[in-house]
């Protein structure tokens, strides 16, 4: 089992330049959601989604798009890489979207846009 | 506006001695309130999940307490080691269209000195 798997680990992208961040889970969960995490701001949500072929927006889903056209992968976009979209991105899944729910998280990706 | 905070941005203590971090939040209503821990480099781990009806919940070593009249969850760990030390988050569940997303602080990094 390897949980949730993110790809690439790290990336140095030019303003502009756009690029797909990939998510995997093997746990067969229905839930998953790309975060941003920043320096003192916590993690921030982009999107979500409920299950294949769903997508919802998140607080900062600005300059972000996603697609789930598999239950196991959820794909994040930046389709025109700005500075301020340097972060660390995390992916995380879960069986339902209940409150009782454990999240589990990937490893994340570093993401740097000069 | 919503807003959740985290006693303070770092905290550090000698080791056996017992860790108390602070979570705050104001204009939230949550029912349900999860602490994760996470590593440098790592992704997010999911410790403790406590119900707003639970006053306390233990786990080992770990206690969280969840006070919804002063808006605030207390994350104890007692005899603490160096090994505890890790950034800790809290969230909170925010009910939205969708379904139940979980909101997050900033995080309280925690260093135990041997």
């Amino acid at each position: 089992n390897a949980g949730v798997t993110q790809t690439p680990k790290f990336r140095v992208l030019k303003t502009g330049q756009s690029m797909t961040l990939l998510c995997a889970q093997d746990m067969n969960h229905e839930y998953m959601y790309w975060y941003r995490q920043d320096p003192g701001m916590g993690l921030r949500l982009i999107h979500y989604s409920v299950g294949e072929g769903t997508t919802a927006k998140g607080e900062v889903p600005d300059g972000y798009n996603v697609s789930r056209l598999k239950k196991q992968n959820f794909l994040l976009g930046l389709e025109s890489a700005a500075p301020s979209q340097t972060s660390v991105y995390f992916c995380a899944s879960s069986y339902y979207g209940t409150h009782q729910e454990t999240q589990y998280f990937g490893p994340g990706t570093r993401l740097l846009v000069l | 506006s919503q807003k959740i905070e985290q006693n303070s941005e770092a905290l550090n203590i000698q080791e056996g001695k017992t860790a108390t971090l602070t979570c705050n939040y104001t204009n939230y209503s949550p029912a349900y309130l999860q602490w994760y821990r996470q590593d440098p480099g790592r992704g997010p781990v999911f410790l403790l999940l406590i119900r707003e009806n639970e006053k306390e919940k233990r786990k080992e070593r770990l206690k969280v307490t969840f006070d919804t009249t002063l808006k605030q969850s207390l994350f104890h760990i007692t005899a603490s080691q160096p090994a505890d030390s890790a950034t800790y988050l809290c969230a909170l569940d925010e009910l939205d269209n969708y379904g139940q997303n979980f909101v997050f602080g900033p995080g309280t990094r925690l260093s135990v000195l041997p």
